[in-house]
Parts: C-alpha cells; sequence; structure tokens
C-alpha cells in the first residue's frame, strides 16, 4: 500500500528565507511521488514530480524536491520564500497503475513580511 | 490544451434541489476523478473513471450520482443534499494504465458547494 506523511501541518517563514517543507512516503515499490500547491479556494496545482529519473527534481517557481530512497523521503524546498507562495501545500504518491493517488494531510505555509 | 474546466464556479442549492456538476478536459485522458474537499483538508477521492467505466467509487452516497458520458466530459449529479456536503468538488484527470504509471493528475478549479 502506498501512503505519504507531511511532518508538519503549519510552516511560518520569513520572506526571503528558505523553505523546507517535509514529507516521508511509504511504498512496495519505486514510487511516483509529486508536490501540489492549493491557494485559497483555487484547485492544485502541480509544482513538480518525481518519476525514477534524477533524484533532485526541479520545479516551478523556484521550487525543488529531493527524492531519498534510503530515507523514504521527498522534501520540498526553496531557496528564497516569497509573500505569494503563503498556500497549503500537499505531498501526493501515486499507486502502480497510476490511476490512484494518495494524498498528504498538507502542510500549510505562512510567509511573514 | 493542460485544462480542467469546472462549472459552475459557485453553487447554491436547497436541500430538495437537484443540480449537476460538470467537468471537461481536451488533454485525451482517459482517467477522470470526483474530489470533495473541506477545508484545511486534502481532496478525498468519491469516484473514479477509467475509459468511460465507474472503476472506483468510495462509497458515497447515493445523493451522488456520477456519470462519464464521453472521454472528455465528467458530471456530478447532486440530489437531496445535506449541509454537511458543503464542500470543494474538485475535478481531475490522468493518462490511466500500463506505461503511464508516472503521469500526474490534473485538476480544475474546482465548484464551491454551499447546502442551505
Amino acid at each position: 500500500a502506498q501512503s505519504v506523511t507531511q511532518l508538519d501541518s503549519h510552516v511560518s517563514v520569513s520572506e526571503g528565507t528558505p523553505v523546507l517543507l517535509r514529507c516521508n512516503y511509504s511504498s512496495s515499490y519505486s514510487p511516483s511521488l509529486f508536490w501540489y500547491v492549493q491557494h485559497p479556494n483555487k484547485g492544485l496545482q502541480l509544482l513538480l514530480k518525481y518519476t525514477s529519473a534524477a533524484t533532485l527534481v526541479k520545479g516551478i517557481n523556484g521550487f525543488e524536491a529531493e527524492f531519498k530512497k534510503s530515507e523514504t523521503s521527498f522534501h520540498l524546498t526553496k531557496p528564497s520564500a516569497h509573500m505569494s507562495d503563503a498556500a497549503e501545500y500537499f505531498c501526493v504518491v501515486s499507486d502502480w497503475t497510476g490511476n490512484q493517488f494518495y494524498f498528504g494531510t498538507g502542510t500549510s505555509l505562512t510567509v511573514i513580511p | 490544451d493542460t485544462e480542467v474546466t469546472q462549472t459552475p464556479k459557485h453553487l447554491v442549492m436547497g436541500m430538495t434541489n437537484k443540480k449537476s456538476l460538470k467537468c471537461e478536459q481536451h488533454m485525451g485522458h482517459r482517467a477522470m476523478y470526483w474530489y470533495k474537499q473541506k477545508a484545511k483538508k486534502p481532496p478525498e477521492l468519491m469516484f473514479v473513471y477509467s475509459y468511460e467505466k465507474l472503476s472506483i467509487n468510495e462509497s458515497v452516497p447515493s445523493r451522488f450520482s456520477p456519470e462519464c458520458p464521453n472521454s472528455s466530459l465528467l458530471n456530478l449529479h447532486l440530489h437531496a443534499l445535506q449541509p454537511e456536503d458543503s464542500a470543494l468538488y474538485l475535478c481531475a484527470s490522468s493518462r490511466p494504465g500500463t506505461g503511464y504509471w508516472d503521469t500526474e493528475a490534473f485538476f480544475g478549479q474546482g465548484t464551491r458547494l454551499t447546502v442551505v
């Protein structure tokens, strides 16, 4: 069975400082992992995805994530937070068919001016 | 075109009303999904259609009735809803099946439903 655990329900950073949102996964096979962002009352937008190519994945808006098999982690980072990054972030794993997506509980990011 | 379009964006309905939510995509995706999302929670899967056939129904009450008329359209028919059904309803699509296991889901902007 597949699952993801987001280790922080809320993260608060100052504008211009680094962002780290943590995600651990559980999967019986090599997983596909995704990070989505959701701004208030909006749909989900894909930030980046890992699909067993490079372990360091670059996404949109300066976000990156590193797949670490030994730690079963897929943490999301950004060197410098911007006010527009304030949103809810979901770590997601898909099953082997690609037909089901399992969501973490989400991390709410606050950016302080 | 990499969009999933949902209509309407907002819907207010009484508990005796019948209404429908509509979702459309033109990416050639053959899997389409309905999710329900309450405030401050992750989306909860309701239904999955794969090649226009209902493949997953996550024990959703019968007052929610999905329909997939063709490979581009997905509807959710609503009848006799309860106030606790108020939520953001999200539609998504993806490429399903063998060889496409690494595909992401594309989400629409959602329909904000309020049941009064």
